[in-house]
């Protein structure tokens, strides 16, 4: 299995500033027909997964332009530009070029 | 509009079986994968297999270790409806199950799946 380890695992964030949360995969999610399968989730409390970004950096239809992905082969980052009060809640990275795994999470707290 | 909704959850005790549904609409299910996924409670994100489309995958599975064996899954094309049986159900797989369509964007509200005596 493709083992995913995010950092850090809790984030505060001051409501308007940047937050960034890094995503390592064991192996290369780089696809031989030059996809990288990197998936982006905010999951809210109380509520299902919410996909943010896919394929490592493109927004998910109606995802704000505040959040953005980056990376590729094994190490990928997203970025909350300025964050808002809404952005609270856990974010996982996930990898889809195998049978599917996770990371840990990132709570995210905005304060 | 794209949606999907889980149901068939309850509480169960360890070694019985339970049927879960994920019910779709706005996209052309047959051309699909359809996966599930499990959240045990206070726990990360836990993938637990796929059924491909019939058209392009033969409509064959994939399930996680952790399930081989004692889940099934299946599809209803003309109905837009994908299943997963789960018998000899033990404590461990209690969790909120999602299904989601196969370019893993969008999911259902979950169905709570308890396995206690």
């Amino acid at each position: 299995d493709i083992v995913m380890t995010q950092t850090p695992l809790s984030l505060s964030v001051t409501p308007g500033q940047p937050a960034s949360i890094s995503c390592k995969s064991s192996q290369s999610l780089l696809h031989k027909d030059a996809t990288t399968f990197l998936y982006w989730y905010l999951q809210k409390p109380g509520q299902s997964p919410q996909l943010l970004i896919y394929n490592v950096s493109s927004r998910f239809f109606g995802v704000p332009e505040r959040f953005s992905g980056s990376g590729s082969g094994t190490y990928f980052t997203l970025k909350i530009s300025r964050a808002a009060a809404d952005d609270a809640g856990v974010y996982y990275c996930m990898q889809g070029i195998d049978l599917p795994t996770f990371g840990q999470g990132t709570k995210v707290e905005i304060k | 509009e794209v949606h999907l909704a889980e149901s068939g959850g309850g509480l169960v005790q360890p070694g019985q079986s339970l049927r879960l549904s994920c019910a779709t609409s706005g996209f052309t299910f047959g051309d699909y994968a359809i996966s599930w996924f499990r959240q045990a409670p206070g726990k990360g994100l836990e993938w637990v297999g796929f059924i491909r489309s019939n058209v392009y995958g033969g409509g064959t599975t994939e399930l996680a270790a952790s399930v081989k064996g004692r889940f099934t899954m299946s599809r209803d094309d003309s109905k837009g409806i994908a299943y997963v049986q789960m018998n000899g159900l033990k404590s461990e797989d209690t969790a909120v199950y999602y299904c989601s369509d196969g370019t893993y964007g969008y999911w259902g509200q979950g169905t709570l799946v308890t396995v206690s005596s």
